[in-house]
């Protein structure tokens, strides 16, 4: 059992480059998350879903979009990268809220 | 709007002494409460979780977390640190009821020193 696995596990873009984070969990979950993690700051709530073909916007979902076609996979699209997206980044996903989150090990993105 | 604080940024104890970090919270009804722990690298892993009942609730690892509503908290302790315990800390909060996104807190990193 997998659990949530994020692909890639590092990556360096250059300013102005597009790319993809990949999400899977082997859980059945209903609900996923797209977190970045920022020192100092926690973790803000980018983007999340509460079903397969459902997407909603957290708290900082500006520059980034996602898309959910299928129940275990979450895509988390950067079209134009920019520094201030440099971050970790990290999925999540749950069969409810009440339950916890599990979480995948982490995207580190470098924008230069 | 729901708030999670937690006031200790860093926290340093001794190896085999007792540990609480402290978590409070802001919301009208009784959330859900959590703790999790990342260690440096990793992703969060679930410590352990309050939703109603008992009030002192065990988790994994030997922590253990005690909900005083009059206060508002849920500080997380331990009874004896160990070296594999320096980690990164988070409070959370969900609203009851729901599967509403989750409010963490910004983490207290904890250094064990021998």
């Amino acid at each position: 059992n997998a659990g949530v696995t994020q692909t890639p596990k590092f990556r360096v873009l250059k300013t102005g480059q597009s790319m993809t984070l990949l999400c899977a969990q082997d859980m059945n979950h209903e609900y996923m998350y797209w977190y970045r993690q920022d020192p100092g700051m926690g973790l803000r709530l980018i983007h999340y879903s509460v079903g397969e073909g459902t997407t909603a916007k957290g708290e900082v979902p500006d520059g980034y979009n996602v898309s959910r076609l299928k129940k275990q996979n979450f895509l988390l699209g950067l079209e134009s990268a920019a520094p201030s997206q440099t971050s970790v980044y990290f999925c999540a996903s749950t069969p409810t809220g009440a339950y916890g989150y599990t979480f995948g090990s982490g995207t580190r993105l470098t924008v230069v | 709007a729901q708030s999670v604080t937690q006031p200790d940024i860093h926290i340093t104890v001794s190896e085999g002494a007792s540990l609480e970090l402290r978590c409070n919270y802001s919301y009208g009804a009784t959330p859900y409460l959590f703790w999790y722990v990342q260690s440096p690298g990793q992703g969060l892993q679930l410590l352990l979780k309050y939703f109603s009942g008992d009030t002192l609730v065990q988790g994994i690892k030997g922590f253990e977390a005690e909900f005083k509503r009059s206060q508002s908290s849920f500080n997380l302790r331990k009874p004896s640190v160990h070296w594999s315990d320096a980690a990164e800390y988070f409070c959370a909060v969900v609203p009851s009821g729901g599967y509403q996104k989750v409010t963490f807190g910004t983490g207290t990193k904890l250094q064990v020193i021998p």
